[in-house]
């Protein structure tokens, strides 16, 4: 098992550029999240998804889009990249385990914006 | 919506000594209160979690207990050691496949 994988690891992005953070797991579960993480300010959701066909604004929604693809994979597009939008992105998903809704954390993806 | 405040933002303690952070949250309808452990340049993980129908759960040197009533919830770690040195973060959500909100994070240095 790979757990939650994200591509690409690092990524550094001109001002007005787009692209797109790829995120997909292996464990069959139904909810996933995308997270931002700036130093000092701890985990900031993005969007999550509490299943397929379905995603919800987090708390940092503006800027950001967002693609359920299917069950495995939850995809985040950046349209027209910002300064403001440098950060560390995880990306994670959660099942159901009793009485634990462990979200399992992908290795991160470095992004930059000049 | 939910807000998630945690203290201290850092903590030194000596090897051996008890460590304690404390978080708050704003909203009564969360109910479920989980404990992340995040090394340097590492992903976070989950050290330990709460429902809201439990007061206090404990797993070897780690214990949260959750005080409903006042709206906060506390991770204790006992005999720290150096491997426990990281950031920690609590976090708040009104359970499986809602918005989770997370607190800014705690620093814990354990000094040999």
């Amino acid at each position: 098992n790979a757990g939650v994988t994200q591509t690409p690891k690092f990524q550094v992005l001109k001002t007005g550029q787009s692209m797109t953070l790829q995120c997909a797991q292996d464990m069959n579960h139904n909810s996933m999240y995308w997270y931002r993480q700036d130093p000092g300010m701890g985990l900031r959701l993005i969007y999550y998804s509490a299943s397929e066909g379905t995603t919800d604004k987090g708390e940092v929604p503006n800027g950001y889009n967002v693609s359920r693809l299917n069950k495995r994979e939850f995809s985040l597009r950046l349209e027209s990249a910002a300064p403001s939008q440098t950060s560390v992105y995880f990306c994670a998903s959660s099942e159901i385990g009793g009485s634990s809704y462990e979200q399992y954390f992908g290795p991160g993806t470095r992004l930059t914006v000049t | 919506g939910e807000n998630v405040e945690q203290h201290p933002s850092t903590l030194s303690v000596q090897e051996g000594d008890s460590a304690v952070i404390k978080c708050t949250y704003s909203d009564s309808a969360s109910n479920y209160f989980p404990w992340y452990k995040q090394e340097l340049g590492k992903r976070p993980q989950l050290i330990i979690d709460i429902r809201s129908n439990v007061g206090e759960k404990k797993d070897q040197r780690i214990a949260v207990t959750l005080n409903k009533t006042a709206k906060h919830f506390s991770l204790h770690i006992t005999e720290t050691q150096p491997e426990d040195s990281a950031v920690y973060f609590c976090a708040a959500s009104q359970g499986y496949g809602q918005n989770f909100v997370f607190g800014p994070g705690t620093r814990l240095s354990v000094l040999p």
